[in-house]
């Protein structure tokens, strides 16, 4: 079953515009990861944020928690056509064998 | 270092036929685990391993047997495959439990075909 269900399932930008994606999950968490993941290849790891976090920042990402609410929102700020990727949340229960139950993805297209 | 690399990238089998997958890390990590990709589905979790000579279910194991006789490697077989095992299988690692260390590593995926 999918923990993580991301939203919108596709979105199209211009270069120099922001990017949000939300993700929403069912079960408690211990953390909650955002992956990216360009056409063909594997996932690349771009941030993390524990539950008893808000807000974390990377870069021009920035990543929001709510547990009372069960969701996470990532922003990418000034996207560029590299940005061009899927990307995808990723909870973490904390049980021992850290699993991470994935989302289905939001597909970012970022226009030149 | 190399990081997370799977062997082979490609591969057509036919109904029936078996094969295994080498998952190989070079970072020392002590969790290593399988996933399946399908069109819009995200990953799902197969099998995982916490350490050497360890292996654990996953969300959808039927199918599928894995063995970790070394650290470094991780091996994931399919008996006799089926049109559904139809996927893109990506290993990935992580160091092991405790703050700091949640972060997975992927390889770059398998892509299966079962006709």
């Amino acid at each position: 079953s999918q923990q993580g269900e991301e939203d919108p399932q596709a979105l199209s930008i211009q270069e120099g515009e922001n990017a949000t994606m939300n993700c929403s999950y069912k079960t408690s968490i211990n953390n909650l990861q955002w992956y990216r993941q360009n056409s063909g290849r594997g996932l690349v790891h771009l941030i993390l944020i524990r539950s008893n976090e808000r807000e974390k920042h990377s870069g021009r990402l920035r990543v929001t928690l709510d547990t009372s609410k069960k969701s996470s929102s990532l922003l990418i700020t000034a996207s560029r056509a590299a940005d061009t990727a899927s990307y995808f949340c990723a909870t973490d229960a904390g049980t021992g064998r850290r699993a991470l139950t994935f989302g289905s993805g939001t597909r970012l297209q970022v226009q030149p | 270092n190399a990081g997370v690399t799977q062997t082979p990238k490609f591969r057509v089998l036919k109904t029936g036929q078996s094969m295994t997958l080498l998952c190989a890390q070079d970072m020392n990590h002590e969790y290593m685990y399988w996933y399946r990709q399908d069109p819009g589905m995200g990953l799902r979790l197969i099998h995982y391993s916490v350490g050497e000579g360890t292996t654990a279910k996953g969300e959808v194991p039927d199918g599928y047997n894995v063995s970790r006789l070394k650290k470094q490697n991780f091996l994931l077989g399919l008996e006799s495959a089926a049109p559904s095992q139809t996927s893109v299988y990506f290993c990935a690692s992580s160091p092991g439990v405790g703050r700091g260390q949640e972060t997975q590593y992927f390889g770059p995926g398998t892509r299966l075909l079962v006709l």
